[in-house]
């Protein structure tokens, strides 16, 4: 597709419940990135792929908080028993190769409730 | 490790008036520089970057920032503020890709940007 695409745009959610949320990158990019964007904050690295390898999981802040991309481009963020501090904007970013330009999303916005 | 720092959480400035958003950063290697903007309920959107050469990177929409390594800084700048420029902007840093390294970026807190008639 010509850009970064993410579905759903909008989740309320109750607490507890788990989502899912689903992230097309630009065709033929290797790199994909998921961020975590909290109100009035800036966007907090959650983790990384290359292909369908997960790289760097480093930023995902409980075990509540899964990734996957099965086949190298689409990719799923899963979030479990989800609580009120989860509550933020979602990003996703794919890039080429590592020295391409990063191109976001519109971002997931989860509220819990 | 890396990190960035904006100064300012907020700006202000007048319809006509020069914009000046600043952005500190801290890396241990050669860093790649980057402004983003962001408007309500979008994504963010790229508006220039500095990898290497010319410190004086030009990005869309008249904006343009100085990589100064002596200063650790990457200021925006845009000689006359317009009225659609009002959005929320992110400094950010990624170190150069390379070896085990895969260019991850890190943002600053952002500095919303208000623009007054």
């Amino acid at each position: 597709g010509a850009g970064v695409s993410q579905s759903p745009r909008y989740k309320v959610a109750k607490r507890g419940q788990d989502v899912a949320l689903r992230c097309d990158p630009i065709s033929g990019h290797v790199s994909l990135f998921w961020y975590q964007q909290a109100l009035g904050q800036g966007p907090e690295f959650l983790t990384y792929f290359q292909n369908e390898a997960q790289l760097d999981k480093s930023g995902l802040p409980s075990d509540r908080f899964f990734a996957e991309r099965p086949e190298g481009s689409v990719s799923t963020l899963k979030i479990q028993r989800t609580q009120q501090e989860d509550s933020a904007v979602y990003l996703c970013a794919s890039s080429l190769g590592r020295i391409n330009t990063i191109y976001f999303g519109e971002g997931s916005w989860l509220t819990v409730v | 490790a890396q990190s960035v720092t904006q100064l300012g959480s907020h700006v202000s400035v007048s319809e006509g008036a020069l914009v000046l958003l600043r952005c500190n950063y801290s890396s241990s290697v050669p860093p790649y520089l980057f402004w983003y903007v962001q408007y309500p309920n979008q994504g963010l959107q790229l508006l220039l970057k500095y990898t290497t050469g010319a410190t004086l990177v030009k990005g869309i929409n008249g904006f343009e920032a100085e990589f100064k390594k002596s200063e650790t800084s990457f200021h925006l700048t845009k000689p006359s503020a317009h009225m659609s420029d009002a959005a929320e902007y992110f400094c950010a840093v990624r170190s150069s890709p390379g070896g085990t390294s895969y260019g991850k970026l890190t943002f600053g807190q952002g500095t919303i940007l208000t623009v007054h008639p």
